[in-house]
């Protein structure tokens, strides 16, 4: 079954904590693309990487950091200096200009 | 700037009637635009799309309409059922910017039985 998996489902973090959000696609896919969900705010870009080892920042980066290493995998850094990280944040992968496939989503909650 | 917009928050709709779902967008170099169904802590499942050089794509109950003079895209959903009931997202995308999608903000459907 090919597809995204996102991992944890539910993620909680301390105030000055670093967190890790994991991604992993086995579609072959060569993008893939981080969005964090607000209410009322849509989807919008974190980060998103057309290739390994090379990723672009997207529309509200600060706070965030990602790394290529692997076609398969994409995770986001969550860090300290992101200053309202509460939000359900989602990857995705496609090739070319088709339709993105998206995993299911890791709710992330400050405590 | 919100290059993509859906100025509905929310749409009410009766079981059997008609889901008109609406969407604008700003930027000219879009070209290829989908629709994405969500329900609550799940991730978006493609719906359907359209190129630029059409203005209508049918899929069963789903047809999306695109009118490229008013950047203005809709979803059609008939007739709507109440298993339709989730979060509509429009989203372009333009070829420069390989498959990098930029989302609207969505739309709340309810179909009521």
């Amino acid at each position: 079954d090919g597809g995204i998996t996102q991992s944890p489902k539910y993620l909680f973090r301390k105030e000055g904590q670093n967190v890790t959000l994991s991604c992993e696609q086995n579609l072959n896919h060569d993008a893939m693309y981080w969005y964090r969900q607000d209410p009322g705010q849509g989807l919008r870009l974190i980060y998103y990487s057309q290739i390994v080892n090379d990723f672009q920042k997207g529309d509200i980066a600060e706070g965030y950091s990602v790394s290529r290493e692997k076609k398969e995998s994409f995770p986001l850094t969550v860090t300290s200096a992101q200053k309202n990280p509460t939000a359900f944040y989602l990857c995705a992968s496609n090739q070319g200009r088709t339709e993105a496939f998206f995993g299911q989503g890791t709710r992330l909650t400050v405590v | 700037d919100q290059q993509v917009k859906q100025n509905s928050p929310s749409l009410s709709v009766q079981e059997g009637r008609i889901s008109i779902l609406n969407c604008d967008y700003t930027n000219s170099m879009f070209d290829y635009f989908l629709w994405y169904k969500k329900y609550p802590a799940e991730g978006p499942t493609f719906l359907i799309s359209i190129s630029s050089i059409k203005d209508k794509n049918e899929d069963g109950r789903f047809t999306v309409f695109l009118n490229k003079s008013a950047k203005h895209l809709s979803l059609h959903i008939v007739p709507s059922q109440p298993g339709d009931s989730a979060v509509y997202f429009c989203a372009a995308s333009d070829s420069t910017s390989y498959g990098k999608l930029t989302f609207g903000q969505g739309t709340i459907l309810t179909v009521h039985p």
